[in-house]
């Protein structure tokens, strides 16, 4: 596989579930980011791997809570979420952090 | 704060009808204007990177071009293929890669 890979594509969850998604990419880059992208907003930047270690977290809940355990993948682990955290969270990866940033397509969430 | 404005929000075109795309920015210091191309169910591509003032950049039917308060995405005879949302993003962070993303303008080509 090439590129930036997101599972699941599609996820549905009630308020009182744990899950997590997975980001997975295969260029070789150093960095990593989680997004939010809900309907008629702009991409809002959630947090900020270099080097696997966390270089920003844009002020995001706590029952938002990431993981890098290296510079391939990166991880997003939900609980407890409420209804208007219902979202597409992208994943992007960059060589370093001033370099173009690629996208992977999502994981669709809802929650019930 | 660091700000994006895109414009318009949605834009129809018919095939081969040229127009332009606007971004404008406010950030205390560009290091960088992105733009991106995103089709529904699939996360944004990466299309050019814009560093300074004056700089263009070229692919296929697209050129962007940049100026201290804006850049301009200009589409020359569009296809139906080129109908998707065009992100601009900027880089104000001192390369920290916390990007500011613009609304996106929602292209349709019609044939």
């Amino acid at each position: 596989e090439t590129g930036v890979t997101q599972t699941p594509r599609h996820l549905v969850m009630g308020m009182t579930n744990k899950k997590s998604l997975k980001c997975e990419q295969h260029l070789g880059h150093n960095a990593m980011y989680w997004y939010k992208q809900s309907a008629k907003k702009p991409l809002e930047l959630m947090f900020v791997y270099n080097f696997k270690e966390q270089t920003e977290n844009n002020s995001v809940p706590s029952r938002f809570s990431p993981e890098c355990p290296n510079s391939s993948h990166l991880f997003l682990h939900l609980h407890t979420l409420q209804p208007e955290d219902s979202a597409l969270y992208l994943c992007a990866s960059s060589q370093f952090q001033n370099q173009p940033q690629h996208f992977g397509d999502g994981t669709r969430l809802s929650i019930l | 704060e660091d700000q994006v404005t895109q414009s318009p929000e949605a834009l129809r075109l018919q095939e081969g009808e040229s127009s332009s795309l606007n971004c404008s920015y406010t950030v205390s210091g560009l290091r960088g204007l992105f733009w991106y191309r995103q089709d529904p169910g699939k996360g944004p591509e990466f299309l050019f990177t814009l560093y300074s003032a004056g700089e263009e950049k070229e692919k296929e039917r697209l050129k962007a071009t940049l100026t201290k308060k804006e850049s301009f995405l200009h589409i020359t005879a569009p296809k139906p293929e080129d109908s998707a949302t065009y992100l601009c993003a900027v880089d104000g962070s001192g390369n920290t890669g916390k990007l500011i993303f613009g609304q996106g303008t929602t292209l349709q080509v019609k044939p």
